[in-house]
């Protein structure tokens, strides 16, 4: 059973489109976190959320933490293909507190913007 | 952000000899770091959690013996696979976190090919 539903797994597109990558639980976190992963690195600390309903904006990029702090999302605005890598969502404290870092990971979504 | 070192960044060994690698925090100190392993076009997988000062926690099938992880300091962990075998080939990821933070920082990762 995977604790964090993320999708889509893939997605391709053209340079200037928009997109959006959903992170979806059952269970309420304390906080969770998006990251981006290039081939062969590891994963780079995007942005965390920590407030039912917060949004925050990095560039093109906008994070949503559901009210009842149970999902996520991604949005990118007029995607380039410096953008191209894994996206990865991942809660910490899992129905409370929090697990020091102990992450719970979506699946992970690979984009592909083509240029 | 937070600085983590993982070294080295790739590794080729003989099937049945022992591979060291190293996760350092470098400007903060690390209550508990994280090892994981990422399959290709796949999301990171926890293999274990290792707190200063005392033995590490493993994830369910994840063999002890054969993942050795020591962390000694504040600012060190260690990833031994002993006895490598082909099937152990795989790009190995180490996180680190401190009491208090929802988030954690990852090292570069570490490509290990044995052959």
């Amino acid at each position: 059973t995977q604790l964090l539903e993320q999708s889509p797994q893939f997605l391709s597109i053209q340079e200037g489109e928009n997109l959006t990558v959903y992170c979806n639980s059952s269970s309420v976190f304390s906080s969770l976190q998006w990251y981006r992963q290039e081939p062969g690195e590891g994963p780079v600390l995007l942005v965390t959320v920590v407030t039912g309903g917060e949004v925050k904006k990095l560039k093109r990029l906008t994070f949503q933490f559901g009210d009842a702090r149970k999902d996520s999302s991604l949005h990118i605005t007029a995607a380039q293909p410096g953008d191209t890598g894994l996206y990865l969502c991942a809660g910490d404290g899992r129905d409370g507190g929090t697990s020091y870092g102990k992450l719970t990971f979506g699946q992970g979504t690979i984009l592909t913007v083509h240029p | 952000g937070a600085v983590v070192s993982q070294h080295p960044s790739w590794v080729i060994c003989k099937s049945g000899t022992s591979v060291k690698i190293e996760c350092r925090s470098l400007d903060f100190q690390a209550t508990t770091m994280f090892w994981y392993r990422q399959f290709p076009k796949q999301s990171l997988m926890l293999m274990a959690t290792s707190n200063e000062g005392s033995k590490a926690t493993y994830e369910q099938g994840v063999e002890k013996d054969k993942f050795l992880i020591n962390h000694a300091s504040l600012t060190l962990s260690t990833l031994t696979v002993t006895s490598a075998h082909p099937e152990d080939s795989s790009f190995y990821i180490c996180s680190a976190s401190r009491q208090g933070w929802s988030e954690a920082f990852f090292g570069q990762g570490t490509r290990l090919t044995v052959v």
